[in-house]
């Protein structure tokens, strides 16, 4: 079993839909959790970023963490044909090293 | 804004053929990662460094050596490629408490 769970889509909405991409992980020791949009043929770019269990809101991102269901999540709001990317989770522990989600396609219909 | 660069993005090389891909970041990190990554795959740790003169191996069984002679480069050799190294590479750094790690725009390596 991954230690990162995420469904790999497509998820395909339209225009101004609400967004929700979520993760699950079995590794309690995970402290810092991460979202990354990945582009086609580009490098991961970090989004959001939180630590521990709570929201954190950046314009129309909230990033979520549920940490006794280990379970984390990405809203996006108003969503946009810009939007449309491979979103990543990722987590860290205090060892410093990264785990990374498999990934989910997103497709934002106009 | 991130200012970690790869070369080249793009690479078509025959069998057999020694290369080099590169990776140079200016802000200061201390540690370097690289990933392997598919088309629509999930990411792989094949190598990553905690400073000068340290290297180690990742998740993820690799034929590439890297080294970490100067803190700001981190470059990844395959000594013989093969059709099988054919994938992204993608190169990261972080600041000691990663919790900002940023990538490189990657390399696209198709060997033939």
């Amino acid at each position: 079993q991954k230690e990162v769970e995420q469904d790999p889509g497509p998820l395909s909405v339209p225009e101004g839909a609400i967004v929700s991409l979520n993760c699950t992980y079995s590794n309690s020791a995970f402290q810092y959790f991460m979202w990354y949009r990945q582009y086609s043929r580009k490098g991961p770019e970090l989004l959001m970023y939180t630590y521990s269990s709570g929201n954190k809101e950046d314009g129309r991102f909230t990033a979520q963490v549920d940490k006794s269901s280990k379970y984390i999540s990405l809203f996006i709001r108003d969503s946009q044909p810009s939007d449309s990317a491979t979103y990543l989770c990722a987590m860290r522990n205090a060892g410093n090293m990264l785990t990374f989600g498999g990934g989910t396609r997103l497709m934002v219909k106009p | 804004e991130a200012d970690i660069y790869q070369t080249p993005r793009y690479l078509v090389i025959g069998t057999g053929k020694k290369i080099t891909l590169e990776c140079s970041q200016t802000m200061g990190h201390d540690k370097m990662y690289w990933y392997q990554q598919d088309p629509g795959m999930e990411l792989h740790l094949i190598h990553y460094s905690y400073g000068v003169n340290s290297t180690e191996k990742g998740d993820l069984s690799s034929e590439s050596t890297v080294s970490r002679i100067r803190t700001e480069h981190f470059p990844l050799t395959l000594e013989s490629a093969r059709p099988s190294h054919t994938s992204q590479y993608l190169c990261a750094s972080s600041d000691v408490g990663l919790t900002r790690a940023f990538f490189g725009q990657g390399t696209r390596l198709t060997v033939v």
